[in-house]
């Protein structure tokens, strides 16, 4: 099977743009959760989906958000960017929500805010 | 809320010799714990997960872990180190999210 995919690798932006990441899970996986890696703060959750809903959400202000598609595809949407957005966002996918459940990680898409 | 502490941010570790990486955590309920490894400019790749049941679990690339409930830790080892293990590693508890350690960098010296 396929890994986690998440495009594009790479990112610069500058402040106040909008960017979207995607994301395509491994086959078969409806849940899509989305992680920050930052030096600063390192691994924090951003937010979860499953079936094309919202799970759970972690402690980002509102201009981060996200959607699932019906074929299990997310994207992440960070609008009015700020310098301290510039990090790795990670990608996970499991087979269904829930704590017993493993998250499998994409390599990531590596963004610069100037 | 739970939390996991990994007490060593970096370890350095000479090529053969055994390595050991330390993760405590906070739960009140059954923690289903993992490792995941990062190389640099990489995602995560999952060592090993425990769930329940044996508390010696094995992983890939010769890793294994101790869950011990008395402790509260879910340590990582390898008995023999290989350059390649140079990466940074990170213990994780799920509760519907991962809450992930600082990490600790491992140093591989020849």
């Amino acid at each position: 099977k396929a890994g986690v995919t998440q495009t594009p690798r790479y990112l610069i932006k500058t402040r106040g743009q909008q960017v979207t990441l995607s994301c395509s899970p491994i086959s078969g996986h409806r849940s899509v959760s989305w992680y920050q890696q930052t030096p600063g703060q390192g691994l924090q959750f951003l937010f979860e989906y499953f079936s094309e809903t919202q799970r759970n959400k972690g402690n980002f202000p509102g201009r981060f958000s996200g959607r699932q598609f019906s074929n299990s595809r997310s994207e992440m949407n960070v609008s009015t960017l700020e310098l301290g957005d510039s990090a790795l966002y990670l990608c996970a996918s499991s087979s269904r929500q829930g704590a017993r459940e493993t998250q499998y990680f994409g390599p990531g898409t590596r963004l610069l805010v100037l | 809320a739970q939390s996991v502490t990994q007490p060593d941010i970096h370890i350095t570790v000479s090529e053969g010799a055994s390595l050991e990486l330390r993760c405590n955590y906070s739960y009140g309920a059954t923690p289903y714990l993992f490792w995941y490894v990062q190389s640099p400019g990489q995602g995560l790749q999952l060592l090993l997960k425990y769930f329940s049941g044996d508390t010696l679990v094995q992983g890939i690339k010769g890793f294994e872990a101790e869950f011990k409930r008395s402790q509260s830790s879910f340590n990582l080892r390898k008995p023999s180190v290989h350059w390649s293990d140079a990466a940074e590693y990170f213990c994780a508890i799920n509760d519907y999210k991962l809450s992930f350690g600082a990490g600790t960098t491992v140093t591989v010296r020849a």
